[in-house]
């Protein structure tokens, strides 16, 4: 199984400044069509989780473009170029390349 | 608009069952595949199962493997979990969600069913 780790597991964020979430996995998440297979969710608190990231860079339809994607193979990492207090809420990535699909164990952000 | 409705959550017994169901409107329902995602209580996302567009390829978390039956009706736009053996820790808030460019994935999630097993 793809085992997929975060770091930090939380983080405080004075808003305007920037933040950064490191994702790895276990595996290449590379796929043979030459996108990575790592997409990035954030659960804002007492709501479903939504899509920010695609294809390890892809932003979602409405993400605001303060949210981006890099990395490749195993490293991955998203990015908030200057962090809002909308942005509070638990941020996780996961790999849907291999079954079982699996999550990172989650980044919950604050504001300070 | 995508929506995605689902029901059926509610107080089991250890070892009982249990069938959730996930109503979607909004796009072309077999065009896409389909996971349920769980979260128990204060804790995190956790895959649990996906099926492609057409259903002829399902997959499992080994957790719930042997015991979760994950099936769709394209006919009726509806996807579905059959729970059995249901353990104390399979508590949680089921999400169903619509994949984007994969068979899993979560381009759309809906509101959850919460799933209490307890005696």
């Amino acid at each position: 199984d793809i085992v997929m780790t975060q770091s930090p597991l939380s983080l405080a964020v004075t808003p305007g400044e920037p933040a950064s979430i490191s994702c790895r996995s276990s595996q290449s998440l590379l796929h043979s069509n030459g996108y990575n297979y790592v997409d990035w969710y954030l659960q804002k608190p007492g709501q479903s989780p939504h899509l920010l990231i695609y294809l390890g860079s892809i932003r979602a339809s409405g993400v605001p473009d303060r949210f981006s994607g890099s990395g490749s193979g195993t490293d991955f990492t998203l990015k908030i170029s200057r962090v809002e207090a909308e942005d509070v809420g638990v941020y996780y990535c996961m790999q849907p390349l291999q079954s079982p699909f699996t999550f990172g164990p989650g980044t919950k952000v604050d504001i300070k | 608009e995508v929506r995605l409705v689902e029901s059926g959550g509610g107080l089991i017994q250890p070892g009982g069952s249990l069938r959730l169901s996930c109503e979607a409107s909004g796009f072309n329902f077999s065009n896409y595949g389909l996971s349920w995602v769980r979260q128990g209580p204060g804790k995190g996302l956790e895959w649990v199962s996906a099926i492609s567009g057409s259903g002829g390829r399902t997959y499992y978390a080994d957790s719930v493997k042997g015991r979760f039956t994950i099936s769709r009706d394209n006919s009726k736009d509806t996807l579905f979990l059959q729970m059995d053996t249901l353990r104390a820790e399979d508590t949680a808030l089921y999400y169903c969600a619509r994949a984007g460019y994969n068979t899993a994935g979560g381009t759309y999630w809906g509101q959850g069913t919460l799933v209490t097993v307890s005696s």
